[in-house]
């Protein structure tokens, strides 16, 4: 079965930067994206970036161009791994980040990771 | 703000139908058949209930139905159990950056 895995969560200050990792098993990993969505808290979901591994095709939302990094892992250890780097954290990035199988362009994101608590 | 607009809260009684509707611009809901639909409970990720507007992925009960006019998309959940209180999300494409959008979240409350 499909299965999204991410790391755990991380407290991180002010300035700083934090990578998150996502592992996706259980499906041919090259034909689907794998979305990347944030939820602050008490609000709602608000989406940041999308890679298609067979495609060779990142998006980001504008909101977050050049301060997010989505990227995929090496074809060993971390395959089937993708990557969200996001840097110059200010207390509103305090958020569980979501990692997330889905199609694109649809979206149609049907199986979810279980979320990383990113607090700044 | 975000980019679709949903009602902020709906109710209805167990047994009983609610609609709960998603308004964006010919930009995104009204410009592709591109609609999804989430429901997420407290602390839980979102799960998907309804994709590319009408379509529901194996495992969905039918009770949840997608539909599209317009600009406008809607989610009704007919039969409604008490398990059906949560929060519910709708997507959509958007073309262009950003480009997937999302509604800012209904909270459903059953009588």
């Amino acid at each position: 079965q499909v299965q999204i895995v991410q790391s755990g969560a991380e407290v991180k200050k002010p300035g700083a930067s934090v990578k998150i990792s996502c592992k996706a098993s259980g499906y041919i990993f090259n034909n689907y994206a794998l979305h990347w969505v944030r939820q602050a808290p008490g609000q709602g979901l608000e989406w940041m970036g999308w890679l298609f591994p067979g495609r060779d095709d990142t998006r980001y939302s504008q909101k977050f161009q050049g301060r997010v990094t989505i990227t995929w892992g090496s074809r060993d250890t971390t395959a089937n791994t993708i990557y969200m780097e996001v840097t110059s954290l200010t207390s509103e990035d305090t958020a569980v980040y979501y990692c997330a199988r889905g199609t694109v362009p649809g979206g149609n994101m049907d199986s979810w990771g279980q979320g990383t608590l990113v607090t700044v | 703000q975000s980019a679709l607009t949903q009602p902020p809260s709906a109710s209805g009684s167990l047994g009983q139908s609610v609609t709960i509707s998603c308004t964006g611009t010919r930009s995104d809901v009204g410009g592709y058949n591109f609609v999804s639909w989430f429901q997420q409970n407290p602390g839980k990720a979102p799960k998907l209930l309804i994709f590319e507007v009408t379509k529901r992925p194996s495992g969905i009960p039918d009770r949840f139905s997608g539909s599209k006019s317009g600009n406008t998309a809607s989610l009704t959940v007919s039969g409604l159990q008490a398990e059906d209180e949560a929060d519910y999300y709708c997507s959509s494409y958007a073309g262009n950056n950003p480009y997937v959008v999302f509604g800012g979240g209904t909270k459903l409350t059953v009588l």
